[in-house]
């Protein structure tokens, strides 16, 4: 299955800024997934980021809010914009396996707190 | 729209036991269906992934069963220990998008 390496693991930012978070895949993927994770909740996934094509956001989530980008078949990052402490949660991407293997790998997350 | 359940939300027990974790679905129509292990403030390790002709997966000590007619995948762990420990989800693959469930926090003590 795929690898991704996944940075920042933490962050603690002031509310009103923005945080990028970047994903890097081991392999060329189609797709890769941005999801949430609230304090206590369960996953809810923001966004599907194709390579050459805008994302596209799932009920609730903004472009504006989320802008994701998604320059090559490897790489993607999701920024965090004009942050509140509601938007504190845990920010994972995740890809669809390959090679035959359609399980879903995450990466290791990105924490933030913000204040 | 896919909702997916699990119980019972929290478990703890002591080291040694075998334990039955439960996946419930609305939506039968999936792709697959894949479990996985959470640390505190982690990401997601994945464990098993059942396909929807299968039905059952095991890897080690975890054995995941798959009933698409009923809405319902088990998660079951063999002779359970400390390092056990975690969060599960259960995800349902519904249009090449997870859903996934509330999750079952466990606890093994020695």
């Amino acid at each position: 299955s795929a690898v991704i390496s996944q940075k920042p693991s933490r962050d603690i930012c002031q509310r009103g800024t923005s945080l990028t978070i970047q994903c890097q895949v081991d392999s060329q993927v189609t797709m890769m997934f941005w999801y949430r994770q609230q304090p206590g909740q369960s996953l809810t996934l923001i966004a599907t980021a194709n390579q050459g094509s805008e994302a596209t956001y799932e009920s609730g989530f903004v472009i504006d809010k989320f802008p994701i980008s998604r320059p090559n078949l490897t790489f993607s990052t999701l920024t965090v914009s004009n942050m509140s402490p509601e938007d504190s949660s845990i920010y994972l991407c995740s890809v669809e396996g390959v090679e035959g293997d359609y399980g879903y790998t995450f990466g290791s997350g990105t924490r933030l707190t913000v204040v | 729209k896919q909702e997916v359940t699990q119980i019972p939300a929290a478990l703890s027990v002591p080291e040694g036991e075998n334990l039955v974790l439960n996946c419930s679905f609305t939506d039968s129509a999936i792709y697959n269906l894949q479990w996985f292990r959470q640390d505190p403030g982690k990401g997601l390790t994945s464990l098993l992934l059942i396909q929807s002709s299968q039905r059952e997966q095991t890897s080690g000590r975890l054995n995941a069963s798959l009933d698409k007619s009923s809405g319902r995948s088990t998660l079951y762990i063999a002779a359970s220990q400390p390092g056990d420990s975690a969060t599960y989800l259960c995800a349902a693959n519904n249009t090449d998008k997870l859903i996934f469930g509330t999750g079952t926090r466990l606890q093994v003590f020695p």
